[in-house]
């Protein structure tokens, strides 16, 4: 079975700021892993995905994430935050290779601090 | 375009009453979902439809839980006999496929945020 787990329910950082949201999966195949974004009152909306390829996968918005099978992460990251990144942010994993099910982590709250 | 759009926005719901909740796809996407986003947990599959198969209820919570999709296009979740815990945001998404292998990307409607008293 898969299973996401996102560390830290509540991230804050100050403008300007690294941020970085971390994923851990479990998967008995090989993922493919999303990170989805939420704003107030708004549907999710994808930021990135990875299938195969190269492991540095690179987003909207200045995002991206980094897929490390040894350590079974999907940390996704900007060099700088902004006050507009704050949101509530979703890894998911696919049910299995190519399923259009996803199974997502709990989600993690971004806040700006200004 | 248009995105994926749902209705109503906000229903509150006494107890045991039934409740429909609908999603209108993006124009041309042939898979929908149906996901439910509870207070503080990540979202939860429901249910998928793709095109004219037959839909993928495995994620229904309990027979109370019902879905339909009206030619290809539009489609109603409905929860009968609600109960509390019931109350969640009630997510659809649409892509243009769904099938295995193919990973189109699901856009989102904003959700129907269900209240059970």
């Amino acid at each position: 079975a898969q299973s996401v787990t996102q560390l830290g329910s509540h991230v804050s950082v100050s403008e300007g700021a690294l941020v970085l949201l971390r994923c851990n999966y479990s998967s008995s195949v090989p993922p493919y892993l999303f990170w989805y974004v939420q704003y107030p009152n708004q549907g999710l909306q994808l930021l990135l995905k990875y299938t195969t390829g190269a492991t540095l996968v690179k987003g909207i918005n200045g995002f991206e994430a980094e897929f490390k099978k040894s350590e079974t992460s999907f940390h996704l990251t900007k060099p700088s935050a902004h006050m507009s990144d704050a949101a509530e942010y979703f890894c998911a994993v696919s049910k299995e290779a190519g399923s259009y099910q996803l199974t997502f982590g709990k989600g993690t709250k971004l806040s700006v601090i200004p | 375009g248009a995105g994926v759009s749902q209705s109503p926005s906000n229903k509150v719901t006494e107890k045991g009453k039934d409740v429909e909740l609908r999603c209108d796809p993006i124009s041309g996407h042939t898979a929908l979902y149906w996901y439910r986003q509870s207070l503080g947990q990540g979202l939860e599959f429901l249910i998928y439809f793709q095109g004219n198969s037959a839909p993928d209820k495995s994620g229904l919570p309990s027979d109370r839980f019902s879905a339909e999709r009206t030619g290809g296009s539009v489609s109603t979740l409905t929860i009968q006999r609600t109960q509390q815990e019931d109350s969640a945001v009630y997510l659809c998404a649409s892509s243009l496929a769904g099938t295995s292998g193919s990973l189109d990307e699901q856009f989102f409607g904003p959700g129907t945020r269900l209240t059970v008293l």
